[in-house]
């Protein structure tokens, strides 16, 4: 029973066009979301996040939407680099449970 | 660098041998986490620790693996009487008390033959 889904294994994007990353989960109680990337041989390092408070949280050229309602998350990137080309894991929790539950990620290769 | 370190990167063991996996968290968070990553999966939870405290075990946790951190600082897991299927990426990620900001290691990778 997986409770939180990245439906697309890979993505493949032209440089300096926009990257959408798509998550959904199935449990209410999560209100915190989180975008991690990973690397090759490297762990997964922490891009942006956002409560449940909110629909949309901005970082440079990271921008998390959040609905609620549909029970569904996205990234986006914009523009893209080549260096964006990663494996990127979406991630939950409940307020008072810091453990993260992982979708399964979705590798997104930039085109030059 | 100050960031979270794991010893050693790649174990290969054969089965039934047990293995220890040491992970030095960012000096300053109470918090360290451990999760196991198989291909093509997203990390699955395995315990954490708050300080000393060992306050959630997952399911996954079975009785051969065992966790430590004993003076709140690094922390050590390790398998008893592995098995190919504990062959796994394991990662290890700290984050300050009030944050689900985690951040990870480089991860230890264990092979099982």
């Amino acid at each position: 029973d997986q409770q939180v889904k990245q439906n697309s294994p890979s993505l493949s994007v032209q440089e300096g066009r926009i990257s959408i990353l798509n998550c959904d989960y199935t449990n209410s109680m999560f209100d915190y979301f989180l975008w991690y990337k990973k690397y090759p041989a490297e762990g997964p390092t922490f891009l942006i996040s956002i409560s449940s408070i909110k629909d949309k949280n901005e970082d440079g050229r990271f921008t998390v939407f959040l609905n609620k309602s549909a029970k569904h998350l996205s990234l986006h990137i914009v523009p893209s680099q080549p260096g964006d080309s990663a494996v990127y894991f979406c991630a939950a929790s409940e307020d008072s449970n810091y453990q993260l539950i992982w979708g399964a990620g979705t590798k997104l290769i930039i085109k030059p | 660098d100050t960031g979270v370190s794991q010893d050693p990167r790649h174990k290969i063991t054969k089965r039934g041998q047990n293995v220890t996996f040491r992970c030095d968290p960012i000096s300053e968070h109470n918090r360290l986490y451990w999760y196991r990553q198989t291909l093509g999966q997203g990390p699955e939870f395995l315990t954490y620790f708050q300080n000393e405290a060992q306050l959630e075990k997952s399911r996954l946790l079975s009785d051969r693996f065992s966790a430590e951190r004993p003076k709140g600082s690094f922390s050590t897991l390790e398998i008893q009487r592995t098995e190919q299927g504990d062959s796994a990426m394991y990662l290890c990620a700290s984050s300050f008390f009030d944050s689900s900001g985690q951040y990870f290691g480089p991860g230890t990778r264990l092979t099982v033959t």
